[in-house]
């Protein structure tokens, strides 16, 4: 069985500094991870993934994640928020790719003037 | 480009009807995937298609829940004798064939069961 635990459920943070968003999972077998992203009134979108190969991931906008086996952790960065990435963060891990992908509860990132 | 689309966008049903939720993947996409966000929590996995057949159903909470997708393109959801538990946002998610091709979610169905 797999599970993800995200302990932050809201992160507020101001402008221009910089954010962590936690994630932790549990899996029995070989893992692949994901942060998934929704924005206010839109759909969930993949922000970025670990399928293999390098442990350190990033996305187009700036956000980085590190897959660490030893802490099983997957946490999301960024150096410098911007108002636009007020959202809300989801965790997710799978043992097949992208097939039953196993969510956590998500952490609401609020970005302050 | 068209991307899912979920509909209706919001349905309010009272306990003990049924209920049919539709889904159309993206034009071309052989997997097919319905989750089921409840308030607070994170989409939970409910079934997931490789063309026509369910491939799995594992996630399916009990026999009132029931998905098709008889074409191997449109699928829809049928919830049978509703429960307000059974309110909650369903996402419908499609893929390319294969299990490493990214998921592109629906806005999702909001359901309501009052």
């Amino acid at each position: 069985a797999q599970s993800v635990t995200q302990l932050d459920s809201q992160v507020p943070v101001f402008e221009e500094a910089p954010v962590e968003l936690r994630c932790n999972y549990s899996s029995s077998v070989s893992v692949y991870l994901f942060w998934y992203v929704q924005y206010p009134n839109q759909g969930l979108q993949l922000l970025l993934k670990y399928l293999s190969g390098s442990t350190l991931v990033e996305s187009i906008n700036g956000f980085e994640a590190e897959f660490n086996k030893s802490q099983t952790s997957f946490h999301l960065r960024k150096p410098s928020v911007h108002i636009s990435d007020t959202a809300e963060y989801f965790c997710a891990v799978s043992d097949q790719g992208y097939q039953k992908v196993t969510f956590g509860t998500g952490t609401k990132l609020q970005v302050i003037p | 480009g068209a991307g899912v689309s979920q509909t209706p966008s919001n349905k309010v049903t009272e306990k003990g009807k049924y209920v049919e939720l539709r889904c159309d993947p993206i034009s071309g996409h052989t997997a097919l995937y319905w989750y089921r966000q409840s308030l607070g929590q994170g989409p939970e996995f409910l079934i997931y298609f490789q063309g026509t057949g369910a491939a799995d159903d594992s996630g399916l909470p009990n026999d009132r829940f029931f998905a098709v997708r008889p074409e191997g393109s449109v699928s829809t959801l049928k919830i049978q004798r509703t429960e307000r538990g059974d309110s909650a946002v369903y996402l419908c998610a499609s893929s390319s064939s294969g299990p490493y091709n990214e998921q592109f979610f629906g806005p999702g169905t909001r359901l309501t069961v009052l």
